[in-house]
């Protein structure tokens, strides 16, 4: 039993290239979201979904998309990255009242 | 969408003594309030979470205690041990959606 996996763990871009952060989870839930994690401010919500087929913005969805590609998988892409995109992002899946389990997390540079 | 704060952002306190961490949300909806520890270059994981409908919550060392009049809720951490020492988050839910705040340091000092 994995929990929740993401890749890659590492990445640097250069500025305005693209990438697809991977997230699966074997746990059979339907919530899953994508957090950026930025010293001093602790876990900010990019996206949610709360189902195979619906995505639903968060606190800061600008320069973000996302496929929920079925029920394990929630991908998060950055189409042009910008230095202001470097963090580290979680990816976290739950059911309903119930704790987030969060992946390992991705620690992203953008030079 | 729900705005949680969280006081204090750094926490330094000797070993044995009790360490406090308090938070605020902002709307009366959310009903599901998880506190996660993290420690350098790990993932936050759940430590004791409290549901709407109870005030208090008590693990071991650990206690959460919610007061949704004044929506407030505060972790209580007794006899604190230096591996205590790590970052704490308290959340919100809010339809399901986690509302972090913005984290507290805590030092434990032997």
């Amino acid at each position: 039993n994995a929990g929740v996996t993401q890749t890659p763990k590492f990445q640097v871009l250069k500025t305005g290239q693209s990438m697809t952060l991977q997230c699966a989870q074997d746990m059979n839930h339907n919530s899953m979201y994508w957090y950026r994690q930025d010293p001093g401010m602790g876990l900010r919500l990019i996206y949610y979904s709360a189902s195979e087929g619906t995505t639903d913005k968060g606190e800061v969805p600008n320069g973000y998309n996302v496929s929920r590609l079925n029920k394990r998988e929630f991908s998060l892409r950055l189409e042009s990255a910008a230095p202001s995109q470097t963090s580290v992002y979680f990816c976290a899946s739950s059911e309903a009242l119930n704790e987030a389990f969060f992946g390992q997390g991705t620690r992203l540079t953008v030079v | 969408g729900e705005n949680v704060e969280q006081h204090p952002s750094t926490l330094s306190v000797q070993e044995g003594d009790s360490a406090v961490i308090k938070c605020t949300y902002s709307d009366s909806a959310s009903n599901y309030f998880p506190w996660y520890k993290q420690e350098l270059g790990k993932r936050p994981q759940l430590i004791i979470d409290i549901r709407s409908n109870v005030g208090e919550k008590k693990d071991q060392r650990i206690a959460v205690t919610l007061n949704k009049t004044a929506k407030h809720f505060s972790l209580h951490i007794t006899e604190t041990q230096p591996e205590d020492s790590a970052v704490y988050f308290c959340a919100a839910s809010f339809f399901n959606k986690f509302y972090f705040g913005s984290g507290t340091k805590l030092n434990v000092k032997p």
